[in-house]
């Protein structure tokens, strides 16, 4: 079974400092990582995934995110915050060797970038 | 490219009744899910199509159905509504549905039951 813990339901990061958002998945086989966005009244925007390859994986808007497979961890992060950041971010999986193409997300971060 | 569209964006109906919504994908992308998003259960899959069929489904009662047309446009029907089943219904495509593939989400359909 696959499952995806987002610990924060609330992250605040002030206007120009650097941002993390937390996650970590559960999988029986190899993980295939994604980080989405959510604006309000809007639907989820892809910011970036992780498939196979370099663990440091560089997505829209100047987000990247770090691929640890010891800690089961791919937290999202970004040098420096935009107020424009502020939203909902979501972090699904999908066990790679099931072939599915279901997502399994996490309960959601909401950001909050303070000016 | 035109991103994924959903019609209608809000709707508002009552219990016992029944409700369409309809989806339609990128251009050239074949693979069609759906998720529902609550603020108590997240988002939760419902069904993915592919070349008209379904390919994988979630863990849904049989109220909640689904189709695919030859055009990759898709439906989801939910009969007998529940208050429970309000919420907010998104359509997702991706182009093979193949599992590295990145899903592109539409708007979603907000569904109100009185």
């Amino acid at each position: 079974a696959q499952s995806v813990a987002q610990p924060e339901d609330q992250v605040n990061v002030a206007e120009g400092n650097p941002l993390t958002v937390k996650c970590t998945y559960s999988v029986s086989g190899n993980p295939y990582l994604f980080w989405y966005v959510q604006y309000p009244n809007r639907g989820l925007q892809f910011l970036l995934k992780y498939i196979t390859g370099d663990n440091l994986v560089k997505g829209s808007y100047g987000f990247e995110a770090e691929f640890n497979k010891s800690q089961t961890s791919f937290h999202l992060k970004k040098p420096s915050a935009l107020v424009s950041d502020s939203a909902l971010y979501f972090c699904a999986v999908r066990d790679g060797e099931t072939g599915a193409n279901n997502l399994f997300f996490g309960t959601g971060t909401r950001l909050t970038v303070i000016p | 490219k035109a991103g994924v569209t959903q019609t209608p964006r809000y709707l508002i109906k009552t219990r016992g009744q029944q409700v369409t919504l309809s989806c339609s994908p990128i251009s050239g992308h074949r693979s069609v899910s759906w998720y529902q998003q609550t603020p108590g259960q997240g988002l939760q899959f419902l069904f993915e199509y592919f070349s008209e069929t379904q390919r994988n489904k979630g863990n849904f009662p049989g109220r909640f159905s689904g189709r695919q047309f030859s055009n990759s446009r898709s439906e989801m029907n939910v009969s007998t509504l529940e208050l429970g089943d309000s919420a907010l219904y998104l359509c997702a495509s991706s182009f093979m549905g193949l599992a590295g593939n990145e899903q592109f989400f539409g708007p979603g359909t907000r569904l109100t039951v009185l």
